[in-house]
């Protein structure tokens, strides 16, 4: 099984430009999420999805947009990169158990290191 | 706000001592899971603890829970030189139904250095 897989793993960008971060999950779980990780902030709730279709806002959606069309895929768009949003972001994903997500655990993507210069 | 805030942030070790990492949080909560960061790589779920249990044991590891002063602590036995990463607690919270339920929320971490 891959699990979680995010595409790409490294990239740059001009403060600008706009990009789609893609994660892909083959575990058939319900719920997606994006997170960023910076140095000395642990990881940030960017949006997360609660199924195909849905999205919700996180604790850091500004500048950011997200997609949940199919199931298996969440993504995460920049439309304007910012300097700002240099960081590394991680998708994870956790199953809908008997109707509940509430004690699932949560698998980890491998991150995205994205850099805006 | 982060929701789960760990302390100490950084922590130095040798092989074959305990190491202790404590995590804080605001709101009631679910359950709390903690999670493992080796360098430059995803993180790893290692426990799980629901808010009505105080303590859960895996292997080398020991949980506690106090949900009356919204804390729990990691404590690993006897370290060795693998175990060093950064460790999150994450949080858990929300009603079915409820605007803040799936959310799962990391704290800012503690980074455990275990020397040989």
């Amino acid at each position: 099984n891959a699990g979680v897989t995010q595409t790409p793993k490294f990239r740059v960008l001009k403060t600008g430009q706009s990009m789609t971060l893609l994660c892909a999950q083959d575990m058939n779980h319900e719920y997606m999420y994006w997170y960023r990780q910076d140095p000395g902030m642990g990881l940030r709730l960017i949006h997360y999805s609660v199924g195909e279709g849905t999205t919700a806002k996180g604790e850091v959606p500004d500048g950011y947009n997200v997609s949940r069309l199919k199931k298996q895929n969440f993504l995460l768009g920049l439309e304007s990169a910012a300097p700002s949003q240099t960081s590394v972001y991680f998708c994870a994903s956790r199953v809908n158990y008997r109707g509940s997500v509430v004690n699932t655990e949560a698998f980890f993507g491998q991150g995205t290191r994205l850099t805006v210069v | 706000s982060q929701q789960g805030e760990e302390d100490p942030q950084a922590l130095s070790i040798q092989e074959g001592e305990n190491a202790t990492m404590n995590c804080s949080y605001k709101t009631s909560i679910n359950n709390l899971q903690w999670y493992r960061q080796n360098s430059g790589r995803g993180l790893v779920h290692l426990i799980l603890i629901r808010s009505n249990e105080r303590e859960k044991h895996s292997g080398r590891l020991r949980v506690t829970l106090d949900t009356s002063k919204k804390s729990s602590s990691l404590l690993i036995t006897a370290s060795r030189a693998a175990d060093t990463a950064s460790y999150f607690c994450a949080t858990a919270g929300g009603n079915a139904g409820g605007t803040s339920y799936g959310k799962l929320t990391f704290g800012q971490g503690t980074i455990l250095t275990v020397h040989p």
